[in-house]
């Protein structure tokens, strides 16, 4: 059974700049969690979708947003982009919810300039 | 807001010796995970604990939870060097069935020295 998969694995833009991250989960997982991962920050929460909605968000700004497709599968975008933003990105899915195992994808190496 | 501390957050231990990774945690939570994470590489889960008192083991480590004391225990047995890695907790916020928010605590960075 393949396993959470990210594209691209990395990144390089400029301040400014926008960016979409693609997440496909593992095969019949419905939820998907974003998270971002600094070696300040260590790892937040940012949203997780399920059927298409967005169920929980985290305490980011506006700039960052996702949605999540029919066939389960969920982009995450940010929008001008600050240095402060760079991180490794990583995409989590799970069967339905709550007390499934949330399984990991690679992450997104994002690096601004 | 909830707040998950880990200590300790620089683990180097022998091999063979045992130590207690602990994971604290702010507020009233019943799922509690545990994730390991090896160098440049994504989370792997280890346990899911999802009641006062559970107890999983696997292999040389075992996890417990005790809800009422907000903590959680990882627990090394006989350390080999190929569990050196960094050892994440993370408690979900959000009450059963309404979907999944993580906290994650900070990491523990466990060497296993030959």
């Amino acid at each position: 059974k393949a396993g959470v998969t990210q594209t691209p694995r990395y990144l390089i833009k400029t301040r400014g700049q926008q960016v979409t991250l693609s997440c496909s989960p593992i095969s019949g997982h419905r939820s998907v969690s974003w998270y971002q991962q600094t070696p300040g920050q260590g790892l937040q929460f940012l949203f997780e979708y399920f059927s298409e909605t967005q169920r929980n968000k985290g305490n980011f700004p506006g700039r960052f947003s996702g949605r999540q497709f029919s066939n389960s599968r969920s982009e995450m975008n940010v929008s001008t982009l600050e240095l402060g933003d760079s991180a490794l990105y990583l995409c989590a899915s799970s069967l339905v919810c709550c007390t499934d195992t949330q399984y990991f994808g690679p992450g997104t190496r994002l690096t601004v300039l | 807001e909830l707040k998950v501390e880990q200590n300790p957050l620089f683990l180097s231990m022998q091999e063979g010796k045992n130590y207690t990774i602990y994971c604290n945690y702010s507020t009233t939570s019943d799922r509690l995970y545990w994730y390991r994470q090896d160098p440049g590489k994504s989370l792997e889960s280890l346990f899911v604990l999802l009641s006062n008192g559970a107890v999983k083991q696997e292999g040389r480590l075992m996890a417990s939870l005790d809800t009422k004391a907000r903590l959680s225990t990882l627990h090394i047995t006989a350390a080999v060097h190929d569990l050196s890695a960094t050892y994440f907790c993370a408690v979900d916020k959000t009450p059963s069935n309404t979907g999944n928010q993580f906290y994650f605590g900070t990491g523990t960075s466990l060497t296993v020295i030959p």
